[in-house]
């Protein structure tokens, strides 16, 4: 099953804008992981905050994490066509042994 | 500093047949994870090895196997392929078994079943 679910599902920007993505999941959380894939290759870890934080920055990223609404937000400024790809959100299961992914944001950078 | 490799990077067998995906962790990681990832959706856990030992196991049947070795590279096996098995494999590799410092993906095994 998917504890993540992010929103949209889908996004499309011009280069230079900023692009948010959200997320939402069900349990508790020890942290919260965004990662990037391209292409359906392997996936690259951006960020992690964890439970205590609110928020964190990352170069050109932001995320925040509300535990009382269950969500978490990415933000991206000044986006590029490099940027493009999709974002997963990924929660901590199971003790910590595992990521649950949801079904993730794709985004799209036009020039 | 090495990152996580997968071999293959694409493979197909036929249904009812056996397969082994391998994957090299990141240098000083003593845990991998694996995970099945279908078209169009997130990546699902398969199971995850800390120290040889399993670790943890996803809603996968036991005829997806695996192993870690001393080095703490790892083996996926999955026996009677299916056709719903066709999905992108990946492996990820972390320095404990909670994944609290985040994880490094390999590039992942595209596999078809047919």
């Amino acid at each position: 099953s998917q504890q993540g679910e992010e929103d949209p599902q889908a996004l499309s920007i011009q280069e230079g804008e900023n692009a948010t993505m959200n997320c939402s999941y069900k349990t508790s959380i020890n942290n919260l992981q965004w990662y990037r894939q391209n292409s359906g290759r392997g996936l690259v870890h951006l960020i992690l905050i964890r439970s205590n934080e609110r928020e964190k920055h990352s170069g050109r990223l932001r995320v925040t994490l509300d535990t009382s609404k269950k969500s978490s937000s990415l933000l991206i400024t000044a986006s590029r066509a490099a940027d493009t790809a999709s974002y997963f959100c990924a929660t901590d299961g199971q003790a910590g042994t595992a990521l649950i992914f949801g079904k993730g944001t794709t985004l799209s950078v036009s020039s | 500093e090495t990152g996580v490799t997968q071999s293959p990077t694409h493979l197909i067998k036929t249904r009812g047949q056996q397969v082994t995906l391998r994957c090299s962790s990141q240098s000083g990681h003593n845990t991998v994870s694996w995970y099945q990832q279908a078209l169009g959706q997130g990546p699902q856990f398969i199971f995850q090895y800390y120290r040889e030992e399993e670790n943890g196991r996803g809603n996968f049947p036991p005829r997806f196997s695996g192993l870690q070795f001393p080095n703490y590279s790892s083996e996926l096996n999955v026996n009677a392929l299916e056709l719903d098995d066709s999905a992108l494999y990946l492996c990820a590799s972390s320095l404990d078994g909670r994944g609290d410092y985040g994880y490094t993906f390999g590039s992942g095994t595209r596999l078809t079943v047919v």
